[in-house]
This record gives C-alpha cells, structure tokens and sequence, in this order.
C-alpha cells in the first residue's frame, strides 16, 4: 500500500523567511503533484512533476522531485501572508490507477 | 461558470437516510474521482471512474456507491448514512494527458 507523508504538519513562519515542506512516498512513482487549499476552499493544482529531476517554479513557490529518493519538496522563498494555506502533494501509483494525498501541511505566514 | 459543480453545497441528514451527492463538469473529461476530507487525515480517494462504463472503488468505498450517469455526470450515494460519514465530499475530474485533478467546490455532509 502506498503511503504519502508529509513533514511538517503545521508551519507558522515569518513573512519574509524560506522554508521547505517535504513529501515522502513508500513506492515507485514518477508522478506528483502539489495542491493548495485555502480555509474553507476547495483545492487548485499548483504543480506536475513528470520525471525524477523535476523542478517547476511559479512565484514564490518552486517544487522538485527526486523518484530515487522517493522524495518531493516545496520550497518557499520570502514567504508572504498570501501563501497562507495548507498544501497537499498526491502521488500516482500502479499505473495511474489510484492517487494517493498526503496529510496535508498547514502554512501559517505572520505578517 | 464553474468547470466542476456539485449539488447540494451542504447537507444535514439523519442516521439510515439515503443521500446522494450529485457532480457535473464542463471540463469534458472522462476521468472523474469523489473523495472525502476529515481533519488531520488529508484526501482519501472513495471511488474513481475512468470512463461511463468503468467504475472502481477507492481506498474506502465501503457504505458508499456511485453512478456515472453520463461524461458529465458522477454520483455518489450514501445507502444508510451513518455519523462517522460526516465529512467534507469533493468531486474531481481530470484528462488523460497530465492527469491534474480539477477540484469541485465540496459539499459538506452532516450525518446526526
């Protein structure tokens, strides 16, 4: 059974700061996705990661993936209150027969 | 207008009723998913239809069926509904190119 897990859970940060979310998967994959949720929101994708080696940026946010290390991570840079929401990394498994979401981490930026 | 709706927004219901939630897209996608959100447990995946004749359950299909009535169209119904089925339900859909899910609004259900 695959398992997704992300670390941290909770993160409140200072406006300004960089910090990284990481997302752990237990089986092979080459497919990942990152999700943000805002209170009360649904979700909207934020990125694809297609291939080990993977790196895609959009403002502030910029996601990779390492599929030997079975290993994504979301680095945020000079984090603003803006980017206040939980975020969710998804992996496809057995032939893109099932996505399986992580926990989900809580980002709390304080002004 | 919205790519993925669903029907009702939210619900309250008693224990043993029949409840079916209802999601249509206008994305024109054949690969569409219901899921339900708890607290501390992120997304897990209900049932997930990759075309109308194909049907598959998810990881905790148990108590819930659906129907994919058309493309367009996913239901999921809730046979007897019962109180730890209280949670937030959303519907998505995707293409068969990248596979990124396109999320519903969610429909928050309340089972007392």
């Amino acid at each position: 059974e695959l398992k997704v897990e992300q670390n941290p859970l909770f993160l409140s940060m200072q406006e300004g700061k960089n910090y990284t979310i990481y997302c752990n998967y237990s089986t092979t994959s080459d497919r990942l996705y990152w999700y943000r949720q805002d209170p009360g929101k649904s979700l909207e994708s934020l990125f694809v990661l297609l291939s080990n080696g993977a790196v895609k940026q959009e403002g502030r946010l910029m996601a990779s993936l390492d599929t030997k290390a079975r290993l994504s991570t979301l680095h945020i840079t000079a984090a603003v209150h803006d980017l206040s929401a939980t975020y969710f990394c998804a992996v496809v498994s057995g032939g893109y027969q099932k996505v399986t979401f992580g926990t989900g981490t809580k980002l709390q930026v304080i002004p | 207008d919205a790519d993925v709706t669903q029907t009702p927004r939210n619900r309250i219901t008693k224990t043993g009723k029949r409840i079916m939630l209802e999601c249509s897209q206008t994305k024109g996608h054949d690969r569409m998913y219901w899921y339900r959100q708890d607290p501390g447990l992120g997304l897990r995946l209900i049932y997930y239809s990759f075309d109308v004749k194909d049907i598959n359950k998810g990881e905790i299909s148990d108590g819930y069926s659906v129907s994919r009535q058309a493309q367009a169209k996913f239901s999921l119904s809730l046979e007897s509904a019962i109180p730890n089925q209280t949670a937030l339900y959303f519907c998505a859909t995707s293409d068969w190119g990248t596979d990124t899910q396109y999320f519903g609004p969610g429909t928050r259900l309340t089972v007392l």
